[in-house]
């Protein structure tokens, strides 16, 4: 299995902050990372794709890079709607594996 | 546009199998994968596995061989079968599309099963 490690776990942030979610593969994905926003309640939400390609409809203020073995996810000038719990996962191979989550909070 | 709408019992017995079903609306199943999802309580998002629409399936092998994964004929339902239950398999099950570089760019709502006698 690709195991994947997201840091930081939690992170507390004010609005209009601009911060950096980082995952890294056990070994070479290509560009086969995906970010997910997940509210409670709510089914997860796909940001991007391939690494860096923005999902249609998501806000231009998300981002994401890399390739290979490490990856980010920035969100610039945050929003209150934005504070949520963000998961990276793999699709270079099965079984799919997700990181284990960065919760993001408002501080 | 695609919708996903998750069906099954939200109570079964330890040991037991658990059936649940996909409806999937706005698309028949004729292209790409469909996975299942779950989350268990306070943990992170767990792949169940996923069938191709050909018929191809992959699974977690965490699950062993308890999990099955199937279309239907009418290929507008895919369905989950887990057998042998236990509280760990306590968790909201999400059904879901793999869409473009295999992101699950659709969700089903979720829907929540307890293991319990």
């Amino acid at each position: 299995d690709i195991q994947m490690t997201q840091t930081p776990s939690s992170l507390s942030a004010f609005v209009g902050d601009r911060v950096t979610i980082t995952c890294r593969a056990g070994q070479n994905i290509d560009k086969f990372l995906n970010w997910y926003q997940h509210k409670p309640g709510k089914s997860p939400r796909l940001l991007v794709y391939a690494a860096s390609t923005l999902q249609s409809g998501v806000p231009l203020r998300f981002s994401g890079s890399g390739s290979g073995t490490d990856f980010t996810l920035t969100i610039t000038n945050l929003q209150p709607e934005d504070f949520a719990t963000y998961y990276c996962q793999q699709s270079h191979g099965v079984p799919l594996t997700f990181g284990g989550g960065t919760r993001l909070q408002i501080k | 546009q695609v919708e996903l709408q998750e069906s099954g019992p939200g109570v079964v017995k330890p040991s037991e199998t658990l059936s649940l079903t996909c409806n999937v609306s706005g698309d028949s199943i004729s292209s790409f994968y469909w996975s299942w999802i779950r989350q268990s309580p306070g943990k992170g998002l767990e792949w169940v596995g996923h069938i191709y629409f050909r018929g191809a399936t992959d699974y977690n092998l965490s699950l062993k061989n308890r999990v099955s994964i199937s279309i239907d004929s009418s290929k507008t339902h895919f369905s989950l079968t887990l057998g042998s239950v236990t509280a760990a398999d306590t968790a909201v099950y999400y059904c879901a599309r793999q869409g473009k570089y295999y992101g699950i760019d659709v969700w089903g709502p979720g829907t929540a099963v307890i293991v319990s006698s």
